[in-house]
Formats: structure tokens, C-alpha cells, sequence
């Protein structure tokens, strides 16, 4: 079975401050992982992934197979960083593909 | 390219009626996927369909069932529905899908469904 979990719900840090938004999943084969952000009345929509290794609006998540991990990171917060994030996990279990989601963090940026 | 579309927006109904959900994928799009996303749970996957053919599923009961049509369009069909059915179903459409290293999905703006 595919698990992600995002161990906080709610993270608050002022502008400027460095933001850390945590990843865990668990998965026997070798994952893909994203990061899709919702913005306030937007859709839910890719922010980046880990096969591209780009880094997005200042974002960047390393995969760390060891504490199987893979957490969002930005040196400096803006406030228009404010959003919902959700870490997900495509995997299979057997020929069966999944997208799994975890409950996501609702990140806000204060000024 | 026009976004990925849904229909209706909102939808009440109570308990053991059935219900249609819509969505048209971006042009070109031939996957289309669908996910249920409630307070308690979160968002999960549904299923996917490709080229008109159920690919992939969740680990949801058979009263949630889909189809795609041969312009990729997809419908998702949830009969007797119960109290634990409301919530946002969003679908989203990608090139390829669920295959490979898996495809950027595209969603949609979701249809909130309340069952009464």
C-alpha cells in the first residue's frame, strides 16, 4: 500500500523567513512525487515534481529514499505563498496505478 | 487551451437518488481521472480512464463507476447515494496519464455535491 503523510495541517511563518513544508510517504517501489498547490479560489495545480528536478517559484523538494521524505522548501516567503499544499505519490500496486494524496498543509505568510 | 471544465458546479440531492458528474478534459487530453476530496479524508483517486477504457482504480465501491467517450470527455456516475457521498469530486486530465513516471494532471474546478 502507497501512504503520504503531511504531518502539519496548519504552518504560519512571517515574510522573508525560510518555509519547510514535510513530506513523508511510504511505498515499496521506487516513487514519483509531486507538489500541487491550491491557491485561494484557484485549482488545485501542479507546483513541482521530482523526476524534473526544476525548482518553481523560488521552491525546491530533494527525494530522500533513507527517511523517505520529500519536503518543500523555499529560503525566503512571500506572502502570495499563502496556500494549500499536497504532497502525492503515483505508484502501483501491481498493474494498478495510483495518485495518492496526503491532507495537505494550509501554508499562510505572514507580513 | 481551455481549461479543464465540470458540470454542474453544485448539486444537492438526498439519500438513494443517483447522480451524473461531467468533465471535459483539456483539447488533446486523452486520460481523464477522478477524485473524491472531504474534510476527513482528503483528496482520493477514483479511477482513471484512457482512450474510453477504466485503466486504473481506487479502493472505492462499485456504486462509483465512469465512462469516457470517444472525444475524451468523461462522465462519473455515483448511485444510491448516501450521507458519506458529499463532498468536491474533481476530475483532471492529462496527456498520458497514469503510466510511466505518471503524467502532470490538470484539474478541474470541481463539482460539490450534498446529499441530504
Amino acid at each position: 500500500a502507497q501512504r503520504v503523510t503531511q504531518p502539519e495541517k496548519l504552518l504560519s511563518v512571517f515574510k522573508g523567513a525560510p518555509v519547510e513544508l514535510k513530506c513523508n510517504y511510504s511505498y515499496s517501489g521506487s516513487p514519483e512525487l509531486f507538489w500541487y498547490v491550491q491557491y485561494s479560489r484557484q485549482r488545485l495545480q501542479l507546483l513541482l515534481r521530482h523526476i524534473s528536478r526544476e525548482s518553481i517559484k523560488g521552491f525546491t523538494a530533494d527525494l530522500n529514499k533513507g527517511e523517505t521524505s520529500f519536503h518543500l522548501k523555499k529560503p525566503f516567503a512571500q506572502e502570495e505563498d499563502s496556500a494549500m499544499y499536497y504532497c502525492a505519490l503515483f505508484g502501483s500496486g501491481g498493474s494498478n496505478y495510483k495518485l495518492t494524496f496526503g491532507k495537505g498543509t494550509l501554508l499562510t505568510v505572514n507580513p | 487551451k481551455a481549461g479543464v471544465t465540470q458540470t454542474p458546479r453544485y448539486l444537492i440531492k438526498t439519500r438513494g437518488q443517483q447522480v451524473t458528474l461531467s468533465c471535459s478534459p483539456i483539447s488533446g487530453h486523452r486520460s481523464v481521472s477522478w477524485y473524491q476530496q472531504t474534510p476527513g479524508q482528503g483528496l482520493q483517486f477514483l479511477f482513471e480512464y484512457f482512450s474510453e477504457t477504466q485503466r486504473n482504480k481506487g479502493n472505492f465501491p462499485g456504486r462509483f463507476s465512469g465512462r469516457q467517450f470517444s472525444n475524451s470527455r468523461s462522465e462519473m456516475n455515483v448511485s444510491t447515494l448516501e450521507l458519506g457521498d458529499s463532498a468536491l469530486y474533481l476530475c483532471a486530465s492529462s496527456l498520458a496519464g497514469f503510466q510511466g513516471a505518471g503524467d502532470t494532471q490538470y484539474f478541474g474546478p470541481g463539482t460539490r455535491l450534498t446529499v441530504l
